[in-house]
């Protein structure tokens, strides 16, 4: 079975601009959130969606986004990109539902902010 | 205070040692705890997923829960140079899926 997949791989923008970063969770997996992983740190938590409603969110400004289609496919936004902005971002399903159930990750989008 | 603190190394030790990677966290309400594997350049890995205290072991590798220290552990037996990489520690509440990470512990195995 494929994993959590999420494209594109690497990314450089400049600061100001906005971008998109796009995510597909494992099959049968209705829960997908996002996380920024700044380099020598854990993940940071940033949202999650289940059955296209926003279940959580973190603390990022609201120049971050989201959101899930009926597929459960995902996107995130970010706009008016920060240097700050620089890190890995990381999607993760989960069967998530009734039953608490774990969290497995994709390779993440490396976002450049120049 | 972070919630979740974790040595962040780095940890090098010889093939074969036995490998303790430890995590202590301040929030009474987590109830699952994970280990996680990252290589460089990819996502985390889930390894061991425990509810509650207790032991769970799969393969070379435990897990260990104390939730009366708020302390968690995971060791690794017969160490390999591929078990080189970032170990995670996560944990959350209840039925969600915001995690809490630890720094990560960066283990280097050598031949």
């Amino acid at each position: 079975d494929a994993g959590v997949t999420q494209s594109p791989t690497h990314l450089i923008k400049t600061r100001g601009q906005h971008v998109t970063l796009r995510c597909s969770p494992i099959s049968g997996h209705k829960s997908v959130s996002w996380y920024q992983q700044v380099l020598g740190q854990g993940p940071q938590f940033i949202f999650q969606y289940y059955e296209k409603e926003e279940r959580g969110r973190g603390n990022f400004p609201d120049r971050f986004s989201a959101r899930q289609f009926p597929n459960y496919s995902s996107e995130l936004n970010v706009n008016a990109l920060l240097l700050g902005d620089s890190a890995l971002y990381l999607c993760a399903s989960s069967r998530q539902g009734t039953r608490v159930s774990p969290l497995h990750f994709g390779n993440g989008t490396r976002l450049t902010v120049t | 205070q972070k919630e979740v603190e974790q040595d962040p190394g780095p940890l090098s030790v010889p093939e074969g040692a036995i490998v303790s990677l430890n995590c202590t966290y301040s929030n009474s309400a987590f109830q699952y705890f994970m280990w996680y594997r990252q290589y460089s350049r990819k996502g985390p890995e889930l390894l061991m997923y425990t509810y509650s205290s207790g032991n769970k072991e799969d393969g070379r590798f435990t897990a260990q829960v104390d939730k009366s220290s708020k302390y968690i552990s995971l060791f690794i037996r017969d160490s390999q140079p591929s078990d080189s990489a970032t170990y995670l520690c996560a944990m959350r509440g209840g039925n969600t899926d915001k995690l809490i990470f630890g720094t990560g512990t960066r283990l280097q195995v050598f031949p």
